[in-house]
């Protein structure tokens, strides 16, 4: 099967830096995403990693090791607008199909 | 911009109803998905499709739930039998290539059809 840890909420200050960590386990690992969803609205891409390393897009960067079975998405220059659930999600196949699946996400909420 | 459109984007049912949700993919995606979310839960896989047909489903999917794409456009889910437990957020996604060789896990998620199973 698939698990898939990361923390339940976190907080932090508008223009401070935070890092929301993720572990998993799978067989068959294909990439690990991250997505963001504000409240009462549909996951929106963040991040796709498929190889060890850190991926930098803007504000946000998403760091991936594959023996390890660990990411991290790290979120600079915190805005209020920032405040949403974060999704680790990882795509993972056996027997010719695949499957994308997400952990429980990551409530993050910013304050002034 | 393109996007995952979804209808009805509310539905309120009595148990034991069928129910249809409708979704109309980015026109160019070739795989369609569909998750569903528990109010204050994690979001769930359900189904894919592809060519037709079904490549993968969890363990939620079972014979009450089945998928079609009865044209060129729409991609539904139907519950045969609603159950006080299938009251959700369903989540239509599509993305454009197999994820397996894709450069990017994106997945297009439209805004979601709010199921309230009385």
């Amino acid at each position: 099967g698939q698990n898939i840890d990361q923390p339940t909420e976190m907080t932090a200050t508008e223009g401070a830096i935070v890092q929301i960590n993720c572990t998993y386990q799978t067989s068959g690992f294909n990439g690990l995403f991250w997505y963001q969803q504000h409240a009462g609205e549909a996951p929106t891409f963040l991040s796709y990693n498929v190889l060890d390393g850190l991926e930098e897009k803007g504000r946000f960067s998403s760091f991936l090791s594959r023996s390890k079975g660990y990411s991290y998405l790290l979120l600079k220059e915190l805005q209020m607008k920032d405040s949403a659930s974060y999704l680790c999600g990882i795509a993972y196949s056996g027997a010719g199909s695949y499957q994308l699946t997400f952990g429980k996400g990551t409530k993050l909420s910013v304050i002034p | 911009e393109p996007e995952v459109t979804q209808t009805p984007s509310h539905q309120v049912t009595q148990m034991g109803q069928e129910v249809i949700l409708r979704c109309v993919p980015i026109s160019n995606h070739l795989y369609f998905y569909w998750y569903r979310q528990i109010l204050g839960q994690k979001v769930e896989f359900l189904v894919s499709f592809y060519n037709n047909e079904i490549s993968e489903k969890s363990e939620i999917f079972d014979d009450q739930f089945s998928v079609e794409r009865p044209d060129g456009s729409n991609f539904t889910l139907k519950i045969r039998s609603t159950k006080l437990e299938d009251s959700a957020m369903y989540f239509c996604a599509s993305s454009e290539r197999h994820l397996i060789n894709a450069n990017t896990g994106e997945l297009f998620f439209g805004e979601g059809s709010r199921l309230t199973v009385l």
